[in-house]
């Protein structure tokens, strides 16, 4: 079946620097992919549809300067937190939709947990 | 626009206990029903799903009937396992809107042995 495979599964870094997650599919491919952010309490927020070759789509109140998408490829997408802050420490998920069964279904990465300090 | 309902949590139960989640929907068209399961640091894994009226997903022991009359998909098992203790999201797609899909908040199920 359909896999997604995001990376790292755990990051720390410094208040003030950048860090980039990476999503990638790895038997199909993907023009397109979400990806969220998880709250505390498991509400999944939509941050933004990356599609390849084109700019990302971002949700409302979403900040495109902080959060950077880019899909360089029909297997890859990559978030990028630049000037991470504490209040950005959160777990984000990428996913992939596809085909199964004769429905729409998502793919999702097993996540990337993000803690600034 | 699509929105879906889900019970709040945590809902927990002791092992081999019935098991039920309840979910409505209201959507556009025609939409596709899903649960997705996640457990603890992980991502999010589609447990079943139905595309039409009347359909039953199934999978692992858990099930779910898609029933338009009441726009619910309300998930069930029979006899759930500590190894069941996880986040249930109950999501749609809609065929009459965007791709995106629309997710419920999520239920955590605790199941004690």
């Amino acid at each position: 079946g359909a896999v997604v495979s995001q990376h790292p599964s755990w990051v720390i870094c410094k208040s003030g620097t950048s860090v980039k997650i990476e999503c990638r599919s790895l038997d199909f491919q993907a023009t397109t992919m979400f990806w969220y952010r998880q709250f505390p309490k498991q509400s999944l927020m939509l941050m933004a549809t990356s599609n390849e070759g084109s700019k990302a789509t971002y949700e409302q109140g979403v900040e495109k300067d902080k959060f950077l998408i880019n899909h360089a490829s029909l297997t890859l997408s990559t978030l990028t937190v630049t000037s991470a802050h504490p209040e950005d420490s959160s777990f984000y998920i990428c996913s992939a939709p596809g085909r199964s069964g004769g429905a729409n279904v998502l793919t999702f990465g097993a996540g990337s947990r993000l803690t600034v300090l | 626009g699509n929105s879906v309902t889900q019970m709040e949590g945590p809902v927990t139960l002791s092992e081999e206990a019935f098991l039920t989640i309840n979910c409505t929907y209201t959507a556009t068209g025609y939409p596709s029903l899903f649960w997705y399961v996640q457990y603890p640091g992980e991502g999010l894994q589609l447990l079943l799903k139905a595309t039409k009226a009347d359909d039953k997903g199934s999978n692992k022991g858990f099930e779910a009937t898609y029933r338009k009359e009441t726009t619910s998909f309300h998930l069930e098992k029979g006899s759930v396992q500590v190894s069941d203790s996880a986040v249930y999201f109950c999501a749609l797609y809609s065929s009459g809107g965007s791709y995106i899909p629309t997710f419920g908040r999520g239920t955590s199920l605790i199941v004690h042995p």
